[in-house]
């Protein structure tokens, strides 16, 4: 248990729906962060979060919108999304701004487009 | 390329044996850190280095960090069945007052019992 949490670890959805990932912490870090895993490629940074302020976009299609509504709450809203959108989504958080500490991972969302 | 590139991408040793596993990158990096993910699950902190440092210990872990040759290694000592799992290097960069970690694709460690 790392101390963030994410919901659902499972989500099953079809290309015209509208769904939402869910990530939680109180571990009192001030940035969060979204990212994509897919089979062999390197963890994507997807979007990063730093007092409740997005500060990096990846270049990430619009039918992916986060939103963080405060320091221990971050969500992915996912709309009319594609078959490659597949993958394990994992959100993480950290205290912002020093470098020196290490990023708390949650188990992850693994979604399936169909 | 802000990613870091680890080597090899699989090992397969058997237990009791030692696992090395080597990452390289090119960018300029406050510190680095080693994570361990059990398949299809989320990624756990094993051990930081700063940019200062040359080597860490941690139990059964010892890192290494040539900022000359911007690379740093991973040795796993007596390794066990449990060891098995992916293994990635994280390069840690301050960008405008937040810290922006990226990762690499990875080494995937097989512990043979």
């Amino acid at each position: 248990e790392t101390g963030v949490t994410q919901t659902p670890r499972h989500l099953v959805m079809g290309m015209t729906n509208k769904k939402s990932l869910k990530c939680e912490q109180h571990l009192g870090h001030n940035a969060m962060y979204w990212y994509k895993q897919s089979a062999k490629k390197p963890l994507e940074l997807m979007f990063v979060y730093s007092l409740e302020e997005r500060v990096e976009n990846n270049s990430v299609p619009s039918r992916f919108s986060p939103e963080c509504p405060n320091s221990s709450h971050l969500f992915l809203h996912l709309h009319t999304l594609q078959p490659e959108d597949s993958a394990l989504y994992l959100c993480a958080s950290s205290l912002s701004g020093t470098g020196l500490t290490e990023a708390f991972f949650g188990q992850g969302t693994r979604l399936t487009v169909v | 390329s802000q990613q870091g590139e680890e080597d090899p991408q699989a090992l397969s040793i058997q237990e009791g044996e030692n696992a090395t596993m080597n990452c390289s990158y090119k960018t300029s990096i406050n510190n680095l850190q080693w994570y361990r993910q059990n398949s299809g699950r989320g990624l756990v902190h094993l051990i930081l280095i700063r940019s200062n440092e040359r080597e860490k210990h941690s139990g059964r872990l010892r890192v290494t960090l040539d900022t000359s040759k911007k690379s740093s290694s991973l040795l796993i000592t007596a390794s066990r069945a449990a060891d098995t799992a992916s293994y990635f290097c994280a390069l840690i960069m301050n960008s405008g007052g937040y810290q922006k970690v990226t990762f690499g694709i990875g080494t995937k460690l097989q512990v043979i019992p």
